[in-house]
């Protein structure tokens, strides 16, 4: 079992919604409801944005939003600010008992 | 508010053993699940270890021969021992609270192995 996919880049103008996607396999993400999502700015530690696939922590803006459909979870950033480029990362645990973290993703705001 | 602290040396030489101690304060470690979590430079997060508050653990299958996770809750910290490092082994070491979901990192340390 390796890491969830996601793209490599992703890029939207500022007021604009972008949808990072995370796919795995029905033994990941498709088997489970957890999922969570992060972002993390350069030299930085990453931040919790979305647990359990849809759930939101204090704090956390609700731009921010997580789903699910088969093997393939999303967050989507709605009105896109200039600080909210970033790395993100999603992950999910899976049947091995283990947990995958993705690939990861840039976020640009053009 | 939780904060977590690692500590431990910055470099290691290849075939010796990486250790890393988090100290945990602001809350409990006698509640909840704790995890290590590292970075190479310029690459993705990877998960390595957890551990609970009643000492249960579970490993990263790719590093499970060579990691260790222990708890000592009198001193309210963790710790990670990785054997035999190689330089595929130079990463940025975060402690977490939680396993699966992680709301509360330290801010990382950087390890590099090399002679």
């Amino acid at each position: 079992q390796s890491a969830l996919t996601q793209p490599a880049s992703v890029s939207g103008s500022p007021g604009q919604s972008i949808t990072i996607s995370c796919t795995g396999t029905n033994s990941d993400v498709g088997a489970y409801d957890y999922v969570s999502w992060y972002q993390q700015h350069p030299g930085k530690a990453p931040r919790l944005l979305i647990y359990d696939v849809h759930n939101r922590p204090s704090g956390v803006s609700n731009r921010f939003s997580g789903s699910k459909s088969g093997n393939t979870a999303s967050l989507t950033i709605s009105e896109l600010q200039a600080e909210d480029e970033a790395d993100y990362y999603c992950n999910s645990y899976a049947s091995t008992n283990t947990y995958f973290f993705g690939t990861g993703t840039k976020v640009t705001v053009l | 508010q939780v904060q977590l602290q690692e500590s431990g040396p910055g470099l290691v030489k290849p075939s010796e053993t990486l250790s890393l101690t988090c100290s945990v304060s602001g809350g409990s470690i006698s509640t909840y699940y704790w995890s290590w979590i590292r970075q190479p430079p310029g690459k993705g997060l990877e998960w390595i270890a957890y551990i609970n508050y009643s000492g249960r653990t579970n490993y990263n299958p790719s590093l499970k021969s060579r990691a260790t996770i222990s708890l000592d809750t009198s001193k309210s910290q963790f710790s990670l021992k990785l054997n035999s490092v190689t330089a595929a082994d130079t990463a940025v070491y975060y402690c977490t609270r939680g396993a699966g979901w992680y709301p509360y990192w330290s801010q990382g340390t950087l390890v590099t192995v090399s002679s």
